[in-house]
């Protein structure tokens, strides 16, 4: 089974810019996730979607958003582009089934690194 | 928000076995993992265990949870120089979402 693709893997953009990036989970996998991983904060938690609804949010700036579509892809967007939103941006999908049992066995995509210039 | 805490650095010999340390903050943890990264690569999922089991073994990895103390050990048995990497522990409560919240990272490296 293929594993959690995100595209692009790398990325440079201009501070005031903005940015989306793809995630596409694993087969069957109906729940995405979205964390932030930099040197300084370490990884941290951006949004959870399931059924192309919003379940859970961290604490980030509405510049970030995301949406989920029907076959469970998720794209992450960030606006007006600041020098510190360079990271690795990750995706990790869970949940399988019309319930989403096991939404806590999540599985990591290879992420997209982003350059903020 | 809660803490979860990892010593940044563990370097053993080949053959040896590993222990890495975590403690977290949050009582209402239910889920608790270990992920593997290496270098320009994403997470890999190495196990996991629920907060009403105190020990979980996987092949060479073995997870030991000491619920009271809010403590969480990873022991790699065995350990290999392709298990030179970074360990993030992570907890979960599941009351809203499964979100994770990372530790810092440990990172181990095997010397031959």
């Amino acid at each position: 089974k293929a594993g959690v693709t995100q595209t692009p893997r790398y990325l440079i953009k201009t501070r005031g810019q903005q940015v989306t990036l793809s995630c596409s989970p694993i087969s069957g996998h109906r729940s995405v996730s979205w964390y932030q991983q930099t040197p300084g904060q370490g990884l941290q938690f951006l949004f959870e979607y399931f059924s192309e609804t919003q379940r859970n949010k961290g604490n980030f700036p509405g510049r970030f958003s995301g949406r989920q579509f029907s076959n469970s892809r998720s794209e992450m967007n960030v606006s007006t582009l600041e020098l510190g939103d360079s990271a690795l941006y990750l995706c990790a999908s869970s949940g399988t089934g019309t319930g989403a049992t096991r939404r806590y066995e999540q599985y990591f995509g290879p992420g997209t690194r982003l350059t903020v210039t | 928000g809660e803490d979860v805490e990892q010593s940044l650095f563990l370097s053993v010999r080949e053959g040896d076995s590993s222990v890495i340390n975590c403690t977290y903050t949050d009582s209402s943890s239910t889920y608790l993992y270990w992920y593997k990264q290496e270098p320009g690569a994403g997470l890999q999922l190495l196990t996991y265990i629920f907060s009403n089991m105190d020990m979980k073994q996987d092949q060479r990895l073995t997870v030991l949870l000491n619920k009271k103390d809010k403590h969480l050990s990873l022991r790699i048995a065995d350990t290999q120089t392709g298990d030179s990497a970074i360990y993030f522990c992570a907890e979960s409560s599941g009351h809203s979402g499964y979100a994770l919240n990372f530790g810092k990272g440990t990172s181990l490296l095997v010397t031959p």
